[in-house]
């Protein structure tokens, strides 16, 4: 079974509908992370938890929301959906304990592919 | 504007070729990490480099760490079509967060 599984994987919805994309991990790890990637542009870092308390802005928060519900699940929200963000959307996990900082590596979700008609 | 800048964008060779994919910055890292991502899954880490002049070879591909650590260039010895796929680069500045470049898309021809 996948470490980091992602629901739904594709999704079509229509301006101004709310989305909810959601997150499991069976990892164990602390850190959360939520990215868009677009053609050219790379990935994005939308919004990161480091634990349940703990939520984080990222480069590109606006019109999207999180909620960490446990430490294994976190969800995207996009309260009003908006054509331009219609991206692949990736959930990432990171292990803090026992990894050095300089070396933290995310191990992300499947992706969900989002189109806002 | 990009913090991390790839090139080339795309690259298409022969099975057998050698090719080197670039990620440049003006910024510092204090890490750079290399992904592979295929189609319909998320990247996968290939290298994480730490030390400014670092070079790490994981088979086939060698990877390294300019001595500024601001730039680093992945090599591909005698490409397979096993090696296609979206390469990223991510740097992680020192307040930890990761910066993603746009991808080299590479392309293997059998």
């Amino acid at each position: 079974d996948a470490d980091v599984t992602q629901t739904p994987r594709n999704r079509i919805t229509k301006t101004g509908k709310r989305i909810m994309l959601e997150c499991s991990q069976t990892k164990g790890h602390d850190r959360m992370y939520w990215y868009r990637q677009d053609p050219g542009l790379g990935l994005r870092l939308i919004y990161y938890s480091f634990d349940v308390k703990d939520i984080n802005k990222g480069e590109i928060s606006d019109g999207y929301s999180v909620s960490r519900q446990a430490q294994a699940k976190f969800s995207l929200s996009l309260e009003s959906a908006i054509p331009n963000q219609t991206a692949l959307y990736f959930c990432a996990t990171s292990d803090l304990k026992g990894a050095g900082i300089q070396t933290d590596e995310q191990f992300f979700g499947p992706g969900t592919r989002l189109t806002v008609l | 504007t990009q913090l991390l800048e790839q090139s080339p964008q795309f690259l298409s060779i022969q099975e057998g070729e050698n090719l080197t994919v670039y990620c440049n910055s003006s910024s510092v890292f204090s890490s750079l990490q290399w992904y592979r991502q295929e189609p319909g899954e998320g990247p996968v880490l290939l290298v994480t480099v730490v030390t400014g002049g670092e070079v790490k070879k994981l088979k086939r591909l060698t990877f390294q760490f300019g001595d500024a650590r601001k730039d680093s260039s992945l090599h591909i010895t005698a490409a397979q079509p096993g090696d296609t796929g979206l390469y990223l680069c991510a740097g992680i500045s020192n307040d930890y967060k990761l910066s993603f470049g746009a991808g080299t898309t590479v392309t293997v021809r059998a």
